[in-house]
């Protein structure tokens, strides 16, 4: 049973625009999120992560949001590049990591 | 350069052998985990140690068996008892338990035929 989901298997945008990759969870308990940019044939690479405590968290273009009424968790890269083409995989943490199935984002130039 | 290597990147064998997958990581770190990644699926966690001569499956260890003889170092054996054996698998390792971002290797694709 997957209890972190990410919905979007893909997304495309514009050099310039906003991405918004979303994930949702099933476990309350879950307390801490983070996601990974992967790219191809290699290892996921941590990008942001986010507390329970918290609803926002910042770092440049990245910013991630968690509303935990609703179990839900995005990410916001603004202005997206061309470099940010990757899979993105939202993860929670309760006694272990659990990984979504990922989003791959498309940057066109 | 601290960092997680993954040998070999690309690794294929016959079916009914075991293998066994290496990682070393030089970070200090005290954690280290096994997943397994197949197309579609998000990264699934085999085994995981926190501490040296310490492991705990994850939810899918069947067929897989580790050893963590020292902090470096934690290898995956894939028996001939896991039904699926291939697919791309991520060592990780952390600073601790799940309240630390877990740093990855490159990856090791198995291919058993």
């Amino acid at each position: 049973d997957q209890q972190v989901k990410q919905n979007s298997p893909s997304l495309s945008v514009q050099e310039g625009r906003i991405s918004i990759l979303n994930c949702d969870y099933t476990n309350s308990m879950f307390d801490y999120f983070l996601w990974y940019k992967k790219y191809p044939a290699e290892g996921p690479t941590f990008l942001i992560s986010i507390s329970s405590i918290k609803d926002k968290n910042e770092d440049g273009r990245f910013t991630v949001f968690l509303n935990k009424s609703a179990k839900h968790l995005s990410l916001h890269i603004v202005p997206s590049q061309p470099g940010d083409s990757a899979v993105y995989f939202c993860a929670a943490s309760g006694n272990q990591f659990y990984f979504g199935t990922g989003t791959s984002l498309t940057v066109i130039p | 350069d601290g960092g997680i290597t993954q040998s070999p990147k690309y690794l294929f064998r016959k079916e009914g052998q075991n293998v066994t997958l290496s990682c070393e990581q030089n970070l200090n770190h005290d954690a280290m985990y096994w997943y397994r990644q197949d197309p579609g699926q998000g990264l699934r966690l085999i085994y995981y140690s926190q501490i040296v001569n310490d492991f705990q499956k994850g939810d899918i260890a069947e067929g897989y068996s580790v050893s963590r003889e020292k902090k470096e170092s934690f290898p995956l054996t894939v028996t001939s008892a896991q039904k699926n054996p291939t697919a791309f698998y991520l060592c990780a390792s952390s600073y601790g338990g799940p309240r630390y971002e877990q740093y990855f290797g490159p990856g090791t694709r198995l291919t058993v035929t």
